[in-house]
């Protein structure tokens, strides 16, 4: 049972450049998220999904898109990457609200943009 | 939209004393209130939650304390250990439907020997 699992741990992209972050989770988890974590910022949810096919914006969408075509799956990807984006991306997910409001966590993304 | 203010942004506290972290919350609708914990490169874990039905809630050294009428939160850790330094994050939110969770700015915890 690995959990939430993203990839790639660790990517430098040039401005300009698009790349595709993957989270997958094994737990059947109804509820996914991409958070991004900034210095002196906490946790700031770019996008979320509530089931397979379904997908809606958080407090920082801009810039990005999501996918969730697969239950276990959700991606994260980014276009046109900007310097602003350089962060640690965190994927999570959760059963449905009514249950239990616990998230986890995959073990963070680092994205640096050049 | 719910808005969490957490407070101090650093704390450093010595070995063995008390530690105490608080929060703010505006959404009066929201009724869970959890606290993760994020050591250095690892991921943030749920350590303790607490629902808005409950004053108060312990788990060992770790106590959360909620005043609904204020708005406020807090994470009291006692006998300080040194594994207890990381960053710690409140959060808020409506627990039925899908509401968004919403992460205060953390707290960096020290504690020193």
């Amino acid at each position: 049972n690995a959990g939430v699992t993203q990839t790639p741990k660790f990517r430098v992209l040039k401005t300009g450049q698009s790349m595709t972050l993957l989270c997958a989770q094994d737990m059947n988890h109804e509820y996914m998220y991409w958070y991004r974590q900034d210095p002196g910022m906490g946790l700031r949810l770019i996008h979320y999904s509530v089931g397979e096919g379904t997908t809606a914006k958080g407090e920082v969408p801009d810039g990005y898109n999501v996918s969730r075509l697969k239950k276990q799956n959700f991606l994260l990807g980014l276009e046109s990457a900007a310097p602003s984006q350089t962060s640690v991306y965190f994927c999570a997910s959760s059963l449905p609200g009514q249950h239990t409001g616990e998230l986890f966590f995959g073990e963070g993304s680092r994205l640096t943009v050049l | 939209g719910e808005n969490v203010e957490q407070h101090p942004s650093t704390l450093s506290v010595q070995e063995g004393d008390s530690a105490v972290i608080k929060c703010t919350y505006s959404d009066s609708a929201s009724n869970y209130f959890p606290w993760y914990k994020q050591e250095l490169g690892k991921r943030p874990q749920l350590i303790i939650d607490i629902r808005s039905n409950v004053g108060e809630k312990k788990d060992q050294r770790i106590a959360v304390t909620l005043n609904k009428t204020a708005k406020h939160f807090s994470l009291h850790i006692t006998e300080t250990q040194p594994e207890d330094s990381a960053v710690y994050f409140c959060a808020a939110k409506l627990l039925q439907g899908a509401q968004k969770l919403v992460f205060g700015q953390g707290t960096r915890l020290t504690i020193n020997p």
